[in-house]
């Protein structure tokens, strides 16, 4: 069955730590997204990209940082720079690039700090 | 801009109804309605596009009016399964397709 594949499930980070989280989809989706959630609040969009070796900035980009050099991954980099990194994070995808197009989550990734 | 969902949370008993209210304050291009699950992924439930389309997936429906940029998530008769947390997601014109922004979310508890 396709689907987001999220790894790891739960993450643990260092002070001055950089961190990356998978993300992969065998749904053969154009676009993927990246999303914090924080308790008892909705998604806020970090990056998203529309195609392999381009992305945009979301709402919450500083401190994170994103690759997209093949179709089905986009790896999720928190840097040092991310000073309350501790969230729930969420991967997403849709089919095309064109506008109302349903988002397809993977699983998340718990990350926290040590 | 965030959406504002409205109510926070609600009790039901099996059997009952609730609305659940998505207010934007921009003019949007469609709305999303997910629910998510304790500890899960959000689950898409459906997309209405302006034009005051209602769609329907289960007996849970939503409506769309575009003038008032406001949509309404319905839970009809409501089961166990409804219980989870609900998040509408809207987007605006073509320069922003796909950047959803989501509602801070409604909590729903259905109990037996």
């Amino acid at each position: 069955d396709g689907g987001i594949t999220q790894s790891p499930k739960y993450l643990f980070r260092k002070e001055g730590q950089n961190v990356t989280l998978s993300c992969e989809q065998n749904l053969n989706h154009d676009a993927m997204y990246w999303y914090r959630q924080d308790p008892g609040q909705g998604l806020r969009l970090i990056y998203y990209s529309q195609i392999v070796n381009d992305f945009q900035k979301g709402d919450i980009a500083e401190g994170y940082s994103v690759s997209r050099e093949k179709k089905e991954s986009f790896p999720l980099t928190v840097t040092s720079a991310q000073k309350n990194p501790t969230a729930f994070y969420l991967c997403a995808s849709t089919p095309g690039t064109g506008g109302s197009q349903p988002q397809h989550f993977g699983d998340g990734t718990r990350l926290s700090i040590l | 801009q965030q959406p504002v969902q409205s109510p926070q949370a609600v009790i039901l008993r099996e059997g009952e109804d609730a609305v659940i209210n998505c207010s934007s304050s921009k003019a949007l291009y469609s709305v999303h309605w997910y629910r998510q699950k304790h500890g899960e992924a959000p689950v898409f439930l459906m997309i209405l596009l302006k034009g005051g389309e209602q769609k329907g997936h289960e007996k849970i429906s939503a409506s769309f009016n575009e003038k008032k940029q406001q949509s309404s998530l319905y839970l009809t008769a409501s089961q166990l399964s409804y219980s989870g947390t609900y998040f509408c997601g809207t987007e605006g014109g073509t320069d922003s397709w796909g950047k959803l922004q989501f509602g801070a979310g409604t909590q729903v508890v259905v109990t037996p």
